[in-house]
């Protein structure tokens, strides 16, 4: 079984803070990993991807990968109230179908 | 121009009754995927296609069919629909599937079609 799992939250934080959501794995075949942001009745938007040990920093995100303890996390800086949403990890073996978590959702409080 | 177009955005209809999804990807990607979202926003994969070859088939019942008629679409059909049909179904593409270049695998998802069986 591959999964992936997620605390389903709600992860509350105020604004200007920095949120941090987890997300582990099972599959050690998982060669990529994945954030997606989707907003209440809207589709899943890539936020990062990584695929190397180590953090990868794009703007306000960092993605942070550990594939010894099958580790992935992402953190956001100066959280905004625009960033409340539900934030799904995803890992994927050898390029196929991502296998999703049930996502975490956020709240950016003002 | 929108990248992954789905029709219909929602779609309202009785047991037993058939109907399709219709995904249109303009993005020159190889690869075309059906994913199913329940009510609990668990987000699992149904099917995949790359270059009109079906290449993923989770444990989905088989009245659902997908339909590659090229490379830029992918169809769902369903049968005799049921009350546990009803979910949001995201179509999505990628430029290549089974690639280690992680930009190839990036997928990029439509807008969904809300189903709803009654």
């Amino acid at each position: 079984q591959k999964e992936v799992e997620q605390n389903s939250g709600p992860l509350s934080v105020p604004e200007g803070a920095i949120a941090s959501l987890n997300c582990t794995y099972s599959d050690r075949g998982s060669q990529s990993f994945f954030w997606y942001r989707q907003y209440s009745g809207k589709s899943p938007e890539l936020i990062m991807s990584i695929y190397s040990n180590g953090d990868k920093e794009d703007g306000r995100f960092t993605a942070q990968l550990n594939k010894a303890s099958q580790y992935v996390s992402l953190l956001i800086r100066d959280s905004q109230p625009s960033d409340s949403a539900t934030y799904l990890c995803a890992g994927s073996n050898s390029g196929y179908a991502l296998n999703f978590g049930k996502g975490t959702s956020l709240l950016v409080t003002p | 121009d929108t990248a992954v177009s789905q029709t219909p955005k929602y779609l309202v209809t009785q047991m037993g009754n058939d109907k399709s999804i219709k995904c249109e990807q303009n993005l020159g990607h190889d690869t075309m995927y059906w994913y199913k979202q329940d009510s609990k926003k668990f987000l699992k994969i149904m099917f995949s296609y790359n270059n009109k070859e079906l290449i993923i088939n989770e444990t989905v019942p088989n009245r659902f069919s997908p339909k590659s008629p090229d490379k830029a679409h992918l169809n769902l059909h369903i049968n005799s629909l049921e009350l546990g049909d009803s979910a949001v179904y995201f179509c999505a593409s990628s430029l290549r599937t089974g690639d280690y270049l992680l930009a190839k695998n990036i997928q990029y998802f439509g807008a969904g079609t809300r189903l709803s069986v009654l």
